[in-house]
């Protein structure tokens, strides 16, 4: 079983949508949960920690599910610039376990 | 200029050859890795070190070596690389006084003939 599942999508959603991604995960251990955004080809940057009360940046909400596992990413008003793919990590208790999810492919349209 | 930086940033090569991938920071973190990323399968770590005395293997450490040179200095290399070792390759850098955010380098694009 892979320790971070991701829906790879794509998800094609016009400008002004809100689009929602999930990411669960497996170890309960886990510690310590953020979301990275990678556009094609370049590296990935870290888009938003994810803390237990959740946490909100601008149109982006990140909220965390302890008892059933999973993390969320909402984008609200979408913008093309939102375009990209977004990869969750989870990090285990160690803090030396970095764990991706495949990612999962945004694409706004016009 | 970037805070972390690889060489060579494209690579191709041939099955058999060995491969040094280097990877160089600025940014005056003790943490380094080395990940690679395929289509389907996400990234995934090589290799860590948490240190210039420390070496540790990550989830898919065989048929790879690391050198940690200096604090700056992590280099990740292939013996005898092969076609299944076509991938792109991210070094990543962290301090865990500022949390675990890891900061990336540009990738290695590198292909196995």
């Amino acid at each position: 079983r892979k320790e971070v599942e991701q829906d790879p999508g794509p998800f094609n959603v016009p400008e002004g949508a809100t689009v929602a991604f999930n990411c669960t995960y497996s170890n309960s251990a886990s510690q310590s949960f953020f979301w990275y955004r990678q556009d094609c080809r370049k590296e990935p940057k870290l888009l938003m920690s994810v803390y237990s009360s959740g946490n909100e940046d601008g149109r982006f909400t990140a909220q965390l599910n302890r008892a059933s596992q999973y993390i969320s990413l909402l984008i609200r008003d979408s913008k093309l610039s939102d375009s990209a793919t977004y990869l969750c990590v989870v990090i285990l208790n160690t803090g030396n376990q970095f764990y991706f999810g495949t990612g999962t492919s945004l694409t706004v349209i016009p | 200029d970037a805070d972390v930086t690889q060489t060579p940033r494209n690579r191709i090569t041939k099955t058999g050859k060995r491969i040094m991938l280097e990877c160089s920071q600025t940014k005056g973190h003790d943490r380094m890795y080395w990940y690679r990323q395929d289509p389907g399968l996400g990234l995934r770590l090589i290799y860590y070190s948490f240190d210039v005395k420390d070496i540790n293997k990550g989830e898919i450490s065989d048929g790879y070596s690391v050198s940690r040179q200096a604090q700056a200095k992590f280099s990740l290399s292939l013996e005898s690389a092969i076609p299944n070792q076509t991938a792109l390759y991210f070094c990543a850098t962290s301090d865990p006084g500022i949390g675990d955010e890891q900061f990336f380098g540009p990738g290695t694009r590198l292909t196995v003939l």
